[in-house]
C-alpha cells in the first residue's frame, strides 16, 4: 500500500523559513517523479513544485521561485520543501503527491499524503 | 500559464441523477486532462487520466470524454458517497494548473 506521511508543518513567522518532509513506503521511490501541491480557501489547488525521480530536475510555480527548494534523498524515501521567506499568501494546507506513471505530459497525482496546514503569521 | 476553467462552481443534484461538469482549457490541451474527487478534510484523489481513462478501482459510473480545450467529466447514478467537490488539472505543461472546482451538493 502507497503510503506519503507528511511533517514539518505549523506556525511561522513572515520572513521565516519551514521545512517540510514527506516520507514515502510502498513504491519504488527513487523512481517515481513527486511533486508538493497546497491548497488554500480561496485559491483552490496550487501545484507548487515537482522533482524528476533522479533529483536531477526540478520544476517550481512562479510565485515561489527564489524562496522554495525541493529536493529528495532517496536513500531515505523522503521528499523534501524548503521554504524560506515566508509570506501570509503561502498559509496552506500542503501536500505530497506521487507522480502516476506515465509515458509523456507533466505531473498528475494517483497518491497523495494526508496534509498539513502551514500558517505563516505574527 | 493554462487556465482552466469548471463549471458550474456548485450544482445540486439528488441520489440516482446523471450529471455533468465542465472543465476548459485556454489552449489545446491534446488529452492532457485529469479530474479528481476531494472530500472536506481529505486529500484529492484521482478519477480519471488522460481525459477519459478510469483510474483503478473508481466505479464505472463515473466517465470522462473531451480532447483540445473541452472537458467532461460524467457521473450516471449519483450515489451518496459522490457528493464532493471535483477538480479537473492539466498536465500537458508546467505550471500544472487546476480548475477552481465543483462543489456537488445534495
Amino acid at each position: 500500500e502507497v503510503q506519503l506521511l507528511e511533517s514539518g508543518g505549523g506556525l511561522v513567522q513572515p520572513g521565516g523559513s519551514l521545512r517540510l518532509s514527506c516520507t514515502a513506503s510502498g513504491f519504488m521511490f527513487s523512481r517515481q517523479d513527486m511533486c508538493w501541491v497546497r491548497q488554500t480557501p480561496g485559491m483552490g489547488l496550487e501545484w507548487v513544485s515537482g522533482i524528476s525521480a533522479s533529483g536531477a530536475r526540478t520544476w517550481y510555480t512562479d510565485s515561489v521561485k527564489g524562496r522554495f527548494t525541493i529536493s529528495r534523498d532517496n536513500s531515505k524515501n523522503t521528499l523534501y520543501l524548503q521554504m524560506n521567506s515566508l509570506r501570509a499568501e503561502d498559509t496552506a494546507v500542503y501536500y505530497c503527491a506521487k507522480d502516476s506513471p506515465r509515458t509523456s505530459g507533466y505531473f498528475f497525482f494517483d497518491h497523495w499524503g494526508q496534509g498539513m496546514l502551514v500558517t505563516v503569521s505574527s | 500559464d493554462i487556465q482552466m476553467t469548471q463549471s458550474p462552481s456548485s450544482l445540486s443534484a439528488s441520489v440516482g441523477d446523471r450529471i455533468t461538469i465542465t472543465c476548459r482549457a485556454s489552449q489545446s490541451i491534446s488529452t492532457y486532462l485529469n479530474w479528481y474527487q476531494q472530500k472536506p478534510g481529505k486529500a484529492p484523489k484521482l478519477l480519471i487520466f488522460d481525459a477519459s481513462t478510469l483510474q483503478s478501482g473508481v466505479p464505472s459510473r463515473f466517465s470522462g470524454s473531451g480532447s483540445g480545450t473541452d472537458f467532461t467529466l460524467a457521473i450516471s447514478s449519483l450515489q451518496p458517497e459522490d457528493f464532493a467537490t471535483y477538480y479537473c488539472q492539466q498536465s500537458y505543461d508546467v505550471p500544472i494548473t487546476f480548475g477552481q472546482g465543483t462543489r456537488l451538493q445534495i
